[in-house]
């Protein structure tokens, strides 16, 4: 499977836009980028996916550069509440697998 | 509500001893998954499952047992072969399996987890 390379640690503040960087330089033609992120002590919480277009959801944007060697996962106006590791996988026709991810610190 | 559901959330097992976790879903998928975290690491595949009746290995196996009897069930056994079984156990489900056909573009929905550790 095809791998993802994310920063460990990112900090925001509260009500401004997040920006989570990314990078998928061996994504294949069928891969789909999947984000999800965990909060502590519960299983991860699926956030928005995508294949080649931008996509937006109630929760997040995702957007997608145009070789799709890479994506950026965008919080809108992060809370508290998003505070989280998030995970960027890759998914195609093999099983998930999840790095360390990128943990979220928001500070109010 | 749809979802999985996993029991118990704290076990403890004793040296030697099998202990088995559960994972129950309503969305009627096909696919289910069993992952194991370490603190601060990202999920390992344990196993996974299509169809009923049907599992798969993944990347760390040894010393785990599943089964699928049921569409909406499948359990985990911790066996005494695990040598070091203190993690949290995550089930997922999605509506098919991974090497099926357009299962990229399927999620992954997570239990809350289970956390196993020894007495």
């Amino acid at each position: 499977d095809a791998k993802t390379t994310q920063p460990n640690s990112m900090e925001s503040n509260e009500e401004e836009p997040v920006h989570l960087p990314c990078n998928h330089s061996t994504i294949s033609g069928t891969d789909y980028i999947h984000w999800y992120r965990q909060l502590p002590s519960q299983g991860p919480e699926y956030v928005i996916h995508g294949l080649t277009s931008n996509v937006n959801n109630r929760m997040a944007s995702l957007a997608i550069a145009e070789d799709r060697k890479s994506s950026t996962l965008i919080l809108h106006r992060a809370t508290l509440r998003d505070a989280a590791v998030y995970y960027c996988i890759l998914r195609g026709g093999g099983d998930m697998r999840f790095g360390a991810g990128t943990r979220l610190t928001v500070k109010p | 509500d749809g979802g999985i559901t996993q029991s118990p959330k704290y076990l403890f097992r004793k040296e030697g001893q099998n202990v088995t976790l559960s994972c129950e879903q309503n969305l009627n998928h096909d696919a289910m998954y069993w992952y194991r975290q370490d603190p601060g690491q990202g999920l390992r595949l344990i196993y996974y499952s299509q169809i009923v009746n049907d599992f798969q290995k993944g990347d760390i196996a040894e010393g785990y047992s599943v089964s699928r009897e049921k569409k909406e069930s499948f359990p985990l056994t911790v066996t005494s072969a695990q040598k070091n079984p203190t993690a949290f156990y995550l089930c997922a489900s999605s509506r098919v399996g991974p090497l099926t056909g357009g299962a990229g573009n399927q999620p992954q929905h997570f239990g809350d987890g289970t956390r196993l550790s020894i007495l």
